[in-house]
C-alpha cells in the first residue's frame, strides 16, 4: 500500500531564515505530487505541483520554491522566510491514470517568528 | 473554471443529531466528487467518493450522492458523534485538475 511522509512535523523559524520541508511517497511510481498551504482557519491553497522529476509548476508567485530531485521526493524551500509564510503545509500525491483522488501527508506546522 | 462551493461554517450540533453539509459544484463534463475530513493537527483523509451521476459514496456512517441535475454532493450522517468533530472539505476532480471547497468546520457537543 502507498504511504506518504512529511517532515518535520513542526517547525519554528525566525524571519529571514531558510526553509526546507520534505515529502516522500512509498509504494507507487511516477506519482503527481502537490504542495498546499493552509493558513489558520482557512482553506487549501495550492502552491506547487509536479508531474515528474524536475518538472515543477507554480500556482502562486511568492518566496517559496519546490524541487523534485527523485521520483517520489518533493521538497519545499525558501531562502528567506516571511511572517506570512506561517501555516500548515500539506503534501499530497495522486496516481497518474484514472480518477484517483489526492492522498495527503500528515502535514508540517510552520511558525515564523 | 471549475469550482466547489460549500456551506459556510462553523456547524455546531449535539451528539446524535442529523448532519448535512451542502456542497455544490461548477464543472464542464463529468467530474469525480470527493469528501475529505481533517481532524485537528492532521492532514486530509479521503472520506468518500463518487465517480458518476447517481453514485452514492459512503464510509463510517457518512453518505453523499452525486446529483448531476442539481450539481450537488451533500454530505449526510444520521447520528453524529463527538469524534466526528473536524473540518470537512468537498472536492472535485476534472480534466486532470483537483478543486477543493473552503471547508466546513463541524463541532459536535456531548
Amino acid at each position: 500500500s502507498q504511504t506518504i511522509h512529511q517532515w518535520p512535523a513542526t517547525l519554528v523559524q525566525p524571519v529571514g531564515s531558510p526553509l526546507s520541508l520534505e515529502c516522500t511517497v512509498e509504494g507507487t511510481s511516477n506519482p503527481n505530487l502537490y504542495w498546499y498551504r493552509q493558513a489558520a482557519g482557512r482553506g487549501l491553497q495550492l502552491l506547487f505541483y509536479s508531474v515528474g522529476i524536475g518538472q515543477i509548476s507554480s500556482e502562486v508567485p511568492q518566496n517559496l520554491s519546490a524541487s523534485r530531485p527523485q521520483d517520489r521526493q518533493f521538497i519545499l524551500s525558501s531562502k528567506k522566510l516571511l511572517l506570512s509564510d506561517s501555516g500548515f503545509y500539506l503534501c499530497a500525491w495522486r496516481g497518474i491514470t484514472g480518477t484517483y483522488p489526492q492522498y495527503f501527508g500528515p502535514g508540517t506546522r510552520l511558525t515564523v517568528l | 473554471g471549475d469550482s466547489v462551493t460549500q456551506m459556510e461554517g462553523p456547524v455546531t450540533l449535539s451528539e446524535e443529531a442529523f448532519l448535512t453539509i451542502n456542497c455544490t459544484y461548477t464543472a464542464t463534463g463529468y467530474p469525480s466528487l470527493f469528501w475529505y475530513v481533517q481532524y485537528p493537527g492532521e492532514g486530509l483523509q479521503l472520506l468518500l467518493k463518487a465517480t458518476k451521476a447517481d453514485d452514492k459514496g459512503s464510509n463510517k456512517g457518512f453518505e453523499a450522492t452525486y446529483r448531476k441535475e442539481t450539481t450537488s454532493f451533500h454530505l449526510e450522517k444520521g447520528s453524529v458523534q463527538v469524534s466526528d468533530s473536524a473540518v470537512y472539505f468537498c472536492a472535485l476532480f476534472n480534466n486532470n485538475d483537483m478543486r477543493f471547497g473552503a471547508g466546513t468546520r463541524l463541532t459536535v457537543k456531548p
